[in-house]
Parts: structure tokens; C-alpha cells; sequence
């Protein structure tokens, strides 16, 4: 599965939109790009996940760069319960492995 | 969300002693995965176990490592003599309703002294 880079830390002001980038420039095309978060010392919560199209849910949407080498995730209108760490993960098996990053630490502040 | 639950939340012993972590998964599934994460470290993969075989492990699933499903409800991990370096936040997950996402539960935080 291809290495996914993103931001080590990000700060977001409550209400405003966080956007959430992560570079996956070797990806291949049967790989997918998946979103996790971790509240801190939390499981892992599942976000969304994408392919070539842009993806929508209750919880965020996911911006899929035509060439597809990176994407966004946009929590529209973050809150205080948002500060976590966010993980971009390249996969190309749903029943597969996941291989955790760093993640981009997101804070939100009042 | 779909809830996956574990026992103990928290477990401590003694180095070299025994321990059995639980996980009741999401009904009906046959796959699960269970995860680590040492304190102030990355998520890292164990073991993948479907259909009551380990499908895949990483290095860290050595030979004091083992997994099992005793009755269909509920799969365990067993590290069978704890070292220090076994403390850690220990998740299960399993693949949801439409079995491309994992869910994960809330671990469970072994101390080992």
C-alpha cells in the first residue's frame, strides 16, 4: 500500500472549516484512501473513505485530486470534539491491514 | 456506529505472567484484527484472523502471541509471559455492515510491572 504524508499538527477555530490535507503521490489505482481519527486515547474512529470520486457523509467530505496523488478532508464546521489525531491511510484491501502514520494532530480552539 | 466492546479497560501484571484480552466483535463477522499502541507511539498491526486461521501477522506477533475464537461471540488475544515492553493500549477491530470499513474498540490498557 502506498506511504501517505501529511502535516504533523494543525490548528482549527470552532465553526470554521478544518482542512485536512494528505499527500499519497505513489498511490495505485485499485488503492483507496481511507480516514481514521483517534480522540485521545481512544480506538481508532473509521471517517470516510474514497477512490477516484469525491465522498460525502454525516461526519466529513473528502476531496480526491483528479490525478489522485493527494486529497483533502474537510470537517465543515469543526468543534471542540474534533481535536484529534487524523490519519490518512492508503489501502488497497478492504479486509486488509491498517498501517497507521503519524497523523496531523488537529486542535480546535474556542 | 457499529460497537465493538473489550474487556478489561484496564488490566496490570507481573512480567512473565500470563494475560487474556477480550474483544466481542460485531455479530456474525468472522475477521477481526487486533492492533497495539505504546503510550505516545503509532497504531501498530498484530494479527488479522478469519475463519478461526490467523490470515496475516506482523513481526510483532511473535511466538508469545496467540489468538483464538473460543465459542463464536467473542475472540481473544493471550500474551502467555508479559514483558515490560507488552504495556500498551491493545485494540480489536472488525470490518462493519458493509465490510469495507473496520471498527474499533476501546482497547484495553495493559501495565505490565
Amino acid at each position: 500500500d502506498a506511504k501517505t504524508t501529511q502535516p504533523t499538527s494543525m490548528d482549527c477555530a470552532e465553526g470554521r472549516a478544518a482542512n485536512l490535507p494528505c499527500n499519497h503521490s505513489t498511490i495505485s489505482g485499485n488503492e483507496y484512501v481511507y480516514w481514521y481519527r483517534q480522540i485521545h486515547s481512544q480506538g481508532p474512529q473509521y471517517i470516510i473513505h474514497g477512490l477516484k470520486n469525491n465522498e460525502t457523509n454525516e461526519m466529513a467530505s473528502l476531496i480526491i485530486t483528479e490525478d489522485r496523488k493527494s486529497s483533502t478532508l474537510i470537517l465543515p464546521h469543526a468543534t471542540l470534539r474534533d481535536t484529534a489525531v487524523y490519519y490518512c491511510i492508503a489501502l488497497t484491501d478492504s479486509w486488509g491491514k491498517l498501517q497507521f502514520g503519524a497523523g496531523t494532530q488537529v486542535v480546535v480552539t474556542p | 456506529e457499529p460497537e465493538v466492546t473489550q474487556t478489561p479497560s484496564h488490566q496490570v501484571t507481573q512480567m512473565g505472567q500470563e494475560v487474556i484480552l477480550r474483544c466481542v466483535p460485531i455479530s456474525n463477522h468472522l475477521y477481526f484484527y487486533w492492533y497495539r499502541q505504546i503510550l505516545g507511539q503509532k497504531v501498530e498491526f498484530l494479527v488479522s484472523f478469519y475463519n478461526n486461521e490467523i490470515s496475516e501477522k506482523s513481526e510483532i506477533f511473535d511466538d508469545q502471541f496467540s489468538v483464538e475464537r473460543p465459542d463464536g461471540s467473542n475472540f481473544t488475544l493471550k500474551i502467555r509471559s508479559t514483558k515490560l515492553e507488552d504495556s500498551a493500549m491493545y485494540f480489536c477491530a472488525t470490518p462493519g455492515y458493509t465490510a469495507d470499513t473496520q471498527y474499533f474498540g476501546p482497547g484495553t490498557r495493559l501495565t505490565v510491572l
